[in-house]
């Protein structure tokens, strides 16, 4: 079973901040948060990861809270093709199987 | 760098028939890994290779086997197929040590009649 818990749905206007929550409150000292998305009917494409620490890329945010029990993506400035379904998902770290969720389906709304 | 690849991106059965499907790792991965995802379901891990070895292997029935070749490239066969079967079969490649970030192809969707 999958060990995080995300909202079925969220809308964000086109332009604003889009902030996914996430919550993992079993995670494990020696498990990675990992976040993908998947665009309708593709396949499901990394955004970004992190251990405890608050990380940064070219497509968004990652924050970590300090009891690593939650976590909140951020796409800062959400577009029309920033719709699709997110998921949150812990991994262990050497693990190569990923255990998705149901993830949050992001409405932009223009 | 070239994505993950995988082929045929579309696929029409009939129940009893067997199926093979394709994927080519990103250039320098060596370990495939393998989803179904199903509107009932989601998305469940199948079978993970690395060198030509299965390493890892989720909950479902002898039909569904893989094996990975010398160059990395996988293929999937699901055999005597059921209407349940039809889903969208992803294939992932990460560089080879466990644990690695995965990076999915496109998937094929497999309909079964």
């Amino acid at each position: 079973d999958a060990k995080t818990t995300q909202p079925p749905s969220m809308d964000c206007a086109e332009g604003r901040a889009a902030n996914l929550p996430c919550n993992h409150s079993t995670i494990s000292g020696n498990e990675y948060v990992y976040w993908y998305r998947q665009i309708h009917s593709q396949g499901p494409q990394y955004i970004i990861h992190g251990l405890k620490n608050n990380e940064t890329n070219e497509m968004a945010s990652l924050i970590i809270t300090e009891d690593r029990k939650s976590s909140t993506l951020i796409l800062p400035h959400a577009t029309l093709r920033d719709t699709a379904v997110y998921y949150c998902i812990v991994r262990v770290v050497g693990d190569d199987k990923i255990i998705f969720g149901k993830g949050t389906r992001l409405h932009i709304l223009p | 760098k070239a994505g993950v690849t995988q082929t045929p991106r579309y696929l029409i059965k009939t129940r009893g028939q067997q199926v093979t499907l394709s994927c080519s790792p990103i250039s320098g991965h060596r370990s495939v890994s393998w989803y179904q995802q199903t509107p009932g379901q989601g998305l469940q891990f199948l079978f993970e290779y690395f060198s030509e070895t299965q390493r890892n292997k989720g909950n479902f029935p002898g039909r569904f086997s893989g094996r990975q070749f010398s160059n990395s490239r996988s293929e999937m066969n699901v055999s005597t197929l059921e209407l349940g079967d039809s889903a969208l079969y992803l294939c992932a490649s990460s560089p080879g040590d466990r644990g690695e970030t995965q990076y999915f192809g496109p998937g094929t969707r497999l309909l079964v009649l």
